[in-house]
């Protein structure tokens, strides 16, 4: 089976401090993942995807194939990163499989 | 260069009326997919479409809902004599290619509410 699963609904923290977004994926094949952002009032848009091996506004996600997890990680944490965040998996002909998503809230 | 479009951006619709979504592709993208996210839920995909093709509809229910991506004009997804639990937000998404690591472009989601 092809899925998705984010544990967190939401995940609080305060300005500076190190942010985990947690994923965990199911699939049979060679997976392709993806982090999208939706910030308020925006449409969804992609943050990152795992064969970039590339940082975005100081996110980074690795692909651990033993655990399954693709979680994003971020060092310090800033107000502007207050948003909802999907990780997907890239299905069979290319459809995106979307997590429940996690809302981050980063307080000042 | 405008992004994915999608209109009407909120749909009023009573039990029973038929929904018609529109979705106009990122210029240049010849592929289109949409998505539905109920309240409290992420995005479910639904159909996967090229010009004048379903790819995959894997996702679509079986009965009231169907796609087009005619060779000219947006790709419509129509949904016949809706009901209360079709209310939910509608998301295309479209790119360039069929790969698996394209990226999708996602328009602004229409909210349809069934009364």
């Amino acid at each position: 089976a092809q899925r998705v699963t984010q544990p967190e609904k939401l995940l609080s923290v305060f300005k500076g401090a190190p942010v985990e977004l947690k994923c965990n994926y199911s699939y049979s094949g060679s997976p392709e993942l993806f982090w999208y952002v939706q910030y308020s009032r925006q449409r969804l848009q992609l943050l990152l995807r795992h064969i970039s091996r590339e940082s975005i506004k100081g996110f980074t996600a690795d692909l651990n194939k033993g655990e399954t997890s693709f979680h994003l990680k971020k060092p310090f944490a800033q107000e502007e990163d207050s948003a909802m965040y999907y990780c997907a998996l890239g299905g069979n002909t290319g459809k995106l499989i979307f997590g429940q998503g996690t809302t981050l809230q980063v307080k000042p | 260069n405008a992004g994915v479009m999608q209109n009407p951006r909120h749909l009023v619709r009573r039990r029973g009326q038929e929904a018609r979504l529109r979705c106009s592709p990122v210029k240049g993208h010849s592929h289109v997919y949409w998505y539905r996210q109920l309240p409290e839920e992420g995005l479910k995909f639904m159909v996967y479409l090229q010009k004048e093709n379903i790819i995959d509809e894997s996702g679509m229910p079986k009965e009231r809902f169907s796609a087009e991506f005619p060779k000219e004009g947006p790709s419509i997804l129509r949904i016949q004599q809706v009901v209360r639990g079709d209310s939910a937000a509608y998301f295309c998404a479209s790119s360039p290619g069929q790969g698996r690591t394209d990226t999708q472009y996602f328009g602004p989601g229409t909210r349809l509410t069934v009364l």
